[in-house]
């Protein structure tokens, strides 16, 4: 059972470089979600998708987008990184009972 | 707004003590209430969830939480605490109206000393 896999799990980008982090999961669930981890504040939604072909703006979406083609993968897109976006990015997927399962994290530093 | 507080940003307790990590939320009606670990390196890992019923929800690795409606907490607890058990707690909330985002506290560390 892989569950939610993310790739890559490390990255180093330079200002103004744009990157796509991919998430896959392999549970059949609708619900997908990309929040960043920050010392001290907890997960932030970036965005989510209650399915295939739809995505839809969370807490903090300004510079990322997203797109969800296919029911098992889930794209978070940077255009143009910035320092502000050095982070680690969880993907989650949700199943039926609520209940998120995590992948390990991509952890992306923007100098 | 809705949110989710975690009031205490580290917890230190000796092995075998009961532990307790807090959480109190502010989201309107029976929202869904659940508590997720991360150890290093890892993402979270589910650990238990309050829907309805009993207000004493037990859930994997000998945690279990309590759901206080009046005071809107969910405080996490286990009678002995071990030194495997430090790690990152989160508390988290999901409105019943809809169901699809959930909302983290800022997360509690645990340190269990031996």
């Amino acid at each position: 059972n892989a569950g939610v896999t993310q790739t890559p799990k490390f990255r180093v980008l330079k200002t103004g470089q744009s990157m796509t982090l991919l998430c896959a999961q392999d549970m059949n669930h609708e619900y997908m979600y990309w929040y960043r981890q920050d010392p001290g504040m907890g997960l932030r939604l970036i965005h989510y998708s209650v399915g295939e072909g739809t995505t839809a703006k969370g807490e903090v979406p300004d510079g990322y987008n997203v797109s969800r083609l296919k029911k098992q993968n889930f794209l978070l897109g940077l255009e143009s990184a910035a320092p502000s976006q050095t982070s680690v990015y969880f993907c989650a997927s949700k199943s039926g009972a609520n209940v998120l399962t995590f992948g390990a994290g991509s952890r992306l530093t923007v100098l | 707004a809705q949110s989710v507080a975690q009031p205490e940003d580290q917890v230190n307790v000796a092995e075998g003590n009961p532990l307790t990590v807090k959480c109190t939320y502010s989201v309107s009606g029976n929202p869904y209430l659940f508590w997720y670990v991360q150890y290093p390196n890892r993402g979270l890992q589910f650990l238990l969830k309050y829907i309805t019923g009993d207000n004493l929800v037990k859930g994997s690795y000998g945690f279990e939480a309590e759901f206080n409606k009046s005071q809107t907490s969910f405080h996490l607890k286990k009678p002995s605490a071990l030194v495997s058990d430090s790690a990152l707690y989160f508390c988290a909330v999901s409105p019943n109206t809809g169901g699809f985002k959930t909302i983290f506290g800022a997360g509690t560390r645990l340190f269990v000393k031996a």
